[in-house]
């Protein structure tokens, strides 16, 4: 069965400091993958998709990055956070079959300070 | 651009009673609808979905109607309990495009025992 992990799974961080977080899927291959943040008390927000390895889709204009280095890896950055980018970070995947169906990852919940 | 209206934002009912939760959508090529629900602090869990081809899909207390003339979606749970207590968010999408999902801003259901 396929498993989606994350982490760190909480993260406190100064403004001005760099951001790695990591999304890794297990038991499929070729997995559309999603990035959503939640700010508190909020709904989701995509952030970037990817279809591929390499393959990175950005959604909104801020001062994130992502990529996919591998199949099954997905990565969100960003050089020099801000207060506004805390929130509650999802990773999500949706299979190949076309089907439609994007299963979260436990996500991510930064604070930045 | 893509939207999801979802309505109300806060609903409260006592156990027992049933509770109905709305959605709008806008993009017409739209042909694949989820429901997810998230307690506090964890991922959003899918917990019902529909396709364009279906009108009304049944889960034992839950269940989802479509209109798509309208764009409009609906969630209803029966014999509400406690339990049912959390944020739900309706979304839409296209699964043969990018797959990615465009969610309304949740609403919170809150059941009294």
């Amino acid at each position: 069965s396929q498993t989606i992990h994350q982490w760190p799974a909480t993260l406190v961080q100064p403004v001005g400091s760099p951001l790695s977080l990591e999304c890794t899927v297990e038991g499929t291959s070729n997995p559309n993958l999603y990035w959503y943040r939640q700010a508190a008390g909020r709904g989701l927000q995509l952030l970037f998709y990817s279809v591929g390895i390499g393959q990175i889709s950005s959604e909104v204009p801020q001062n994130l990055s992502a990529s996919r280095p591998q199949d099954r890896q997905f990565i969100l950055s960003s050089k020099k956070l801000l207060l506004s980018d805390s929130g509650f970070y999802l990773c999500a995947w949706m299979g190949t079959s076309g089907a439609g169906e994007q299963f979260f990852g436990p996500g991510t919940r930064l604070t930045v300070l | 651009g893509e939207n999801v209206e979802q309505h109300p934002s806060t609903l409260s009912v006592q156990e027992g009673d049933s509770a109905v939760i709305k959605c709008t959508y806008s993009d017409s090529a739209s042909n694949y609808f989820p429901w997810y629900k998230q307690e506090l602090g964890k991922r959003p869990q899918l917990i019902i979905d529909i396709r364009s081809n279906v009108g009304e899909k049944k889960d034992q207390r839950i269940a989802v109607t479509l209109n798509k003339t309208a764009k409009h979606f609906s969630l209803h749970i029966t014999e509400t309990q406690p339990e049912d207590s959390a944020v739900y968010f309706c979304a839409a999408s296209r699964p043969s495009n990018t797959g990615k999902l465009i969610f309304g801003q949740g609403t919170t259901l809150q059941v009294k025992p």
